[in-house]
């Protein structure tokens, strides 16, 4: 079975800061998907980002990049830049293939805090 | 990006009753729908995947006759905790999958939170 470990239960930094979340995953598969999510106070989960196994590239969305290295099994999460409302918990999560049930496994997550 | 919108957003009722939960994609067709359960402060747990027409999948230690989960058309899946008890009070949040976006992606829900008087 695959499990999502991350490390940190909360983080704080100050506003315009840049912060790193880390992630670490187990699985036997070779391709897999690997994402982001955060959610606000408000508790909708919200998609940050998404990498590809198959692909060696870091994936980027404005303020948010990974560092994914498949070898250490380790997928982080860069926000640069941090503002206000990237005040939430983020959790990493695991989607074994595109086929079947395409089931997500979450990480404990982390609490992030961005203070002004 | 896709809507998945569920109701309601907060229920309170009392032990031993029944309470229906629903989770509705509003502006794609979901054939497969996730129900997941979130204790404070904790991560999300899978429960169980509904499957339209067809009966929902459980995770290892789901009691599947006390989550009925009943996938009737491509844009409405529903949660009903049967007998409540305190015990099942928790955020209860869906999530479907939209074929027209990026492959993997899950749009989810608000959340509905159930307390159990």
């Amino acid at each position: 079975a695959q499990t999502v470990t991350q490390s940190q239960p909360e983080m704080s930094v100050q506003e315009a800061e840049t912060v790193t979340l880390s992630c670490t995953y187990d699985t036997s598969e070779s391709n897999y998907y690997l994402f982001w999510y955060k959610q606000p106070p408000s508790r909708q989960m919200i998609l940050v980002i998404r990498q590809e196994a198959y692909k060696q590239q870091n994936a980027t969305e404005n303020r948010f990049s990974v560092n994914f290295q498949k070898a250490a099994k380790s997928f982080s999460l860069k926000i640069s830049d941090s503002q206000l409302g990237d005040t939430a918990m983020y959790f990493c999560a695991f989607m074994k293939s595109l086929q079947g049930a395409q089931k997500l496994v979450f990480g404990q997550g982390t609490r992030l805090t961005i203070n002004p | 990006g896709a809507v998945v919108s569920q109701h309601p957003s907060r229920v309170i009722c009392k032990s031993g009753t029944s309470v229906k939960i629903e989770c509705r994609s509003l502006d794609f067709q979901a054939t497969t729908m996730f129900w997941y359960r979130q204790f404070p402060k904790k991560s999300l747990m899978l429960m169980a995947t509904s499957n339209e027409g067809s009966k929902a999948t459980y995770e290892q230690g789901v009691e599947k006759d006390k989550f009925l989960i009943n996938h009737a058309s491509l844009t409405l899946s529903t949660l009903t905790v049967t007998s409540a008890h305190p015990e099942d009070s928790s955020f209860y949040i869906c999530s479907a999958r939209d074929f027209r976006g990026r492959a993997g992606e899950l749009f989810f829900g608000e959340g509905s939170r159930l307390t159990v008087l």
